[in-house]
């Protein structure tokens, strides 16, 4: 079975530090990978996605993962943290054989970011 | 503009009662899901519908009925059978859930759920 694993539901940075949220996945075939972004009582957004290709993968608003086939991980970071960064970070892998297709998405916990100024 | 739009924003229900939360999208999407979200639960799937009138059971689907009689529309009714109905709801679409699709997700903004 396929499962998101994210490390830790809460994380604080400082102003202008690293940004380090964790994934793992499980899967038994090459996942597509997914990282959202939620603003408080919002809907999510999408910041960056792997599907094939290239292992590290750029997205919206500075932020990155890296995709580690090794480590089954799909870390997210982001050089220097902004005030702005505050939100939840939820990392999703792509369901396979649910109802027969690569469709569905299987989400993480969440990681709650908070930034201290 | 393009999106999906999710009403009404906050939801209030009373012992017994069913209701309905609307989930309406614009964007020419097939599959479109419904998720419910607790504090520190992540998203769960409730319904997923890949093509007007057929849709399929989630992880948590008892409790909750939904129909896709239209491509732009998929309504969540929240039932009474639900003991536990207080959450944040939230709706997506995505442009083909065939294999192969990256399936990317687009969000509404949600519904809160409470009861009276």
């Amino acid at each position: 079975a396929q499962s998101v694993t994210q490390l830790g539901s809460h994380v604080s940075v400082s102003e202008g530090a690293l940004v380090l949220l964790r994934c793992n996945y499980s899967s038994s075939v090459p996942p597509y990978l997914f990282w959202y972004v939620q603003y408080p009582n919002q809907g999510l957004q999408l910041l960056l996605k792997y599907t094939t290709g290239a292992t590290l993968v750029k997205g919206i608003n500075g932020f990155e993962a890296e995709f580690k086939k090794s480590e089954t991980s799909f870390h997210l970071t982001k050089p220097s943290a902004h005030m702005s960064d505050a939100a939840e970070y939820f990392c999703a892998v792509s369901r396979l054989n649910y109802g027969g297709s690569q469709g569905n998405l299987i989400f993480g916990k969440g990681t709650k970011l908070s930034v201290k100024p | 503009d393009g999106g999906i739009t999710q009403s009404p924003k906050y939801l209030f229900r009373k012992e017994g009662q069913n209701v309905t939360l609307s989930c309406e999208q614009n964007l020419n999407h097939d599959a479109m899901y419904w998720y419910r979200q607790d504090p520190g639960q992540g998203l769960r799937l409730i319904y997923y519908s890949q093509i007007v009138n057929d849709f399929q059971k989630g992880d948590i689907a008892e409790g909750y009925s939904v129909s896709r009689e239209k491509k732009e529309s998929f309504p969540l009714t929240v039932t009474s059978a639900q003991k536990n109905p207080t959450a944040f709801y939230l709706c997506a679409s995505s442009g083909s859930i065939s294999v192969g699709a990256t399936n990317i997700q687009y969000f509404g903004a949600g519904t809160r759920l409470s009861v009276l």
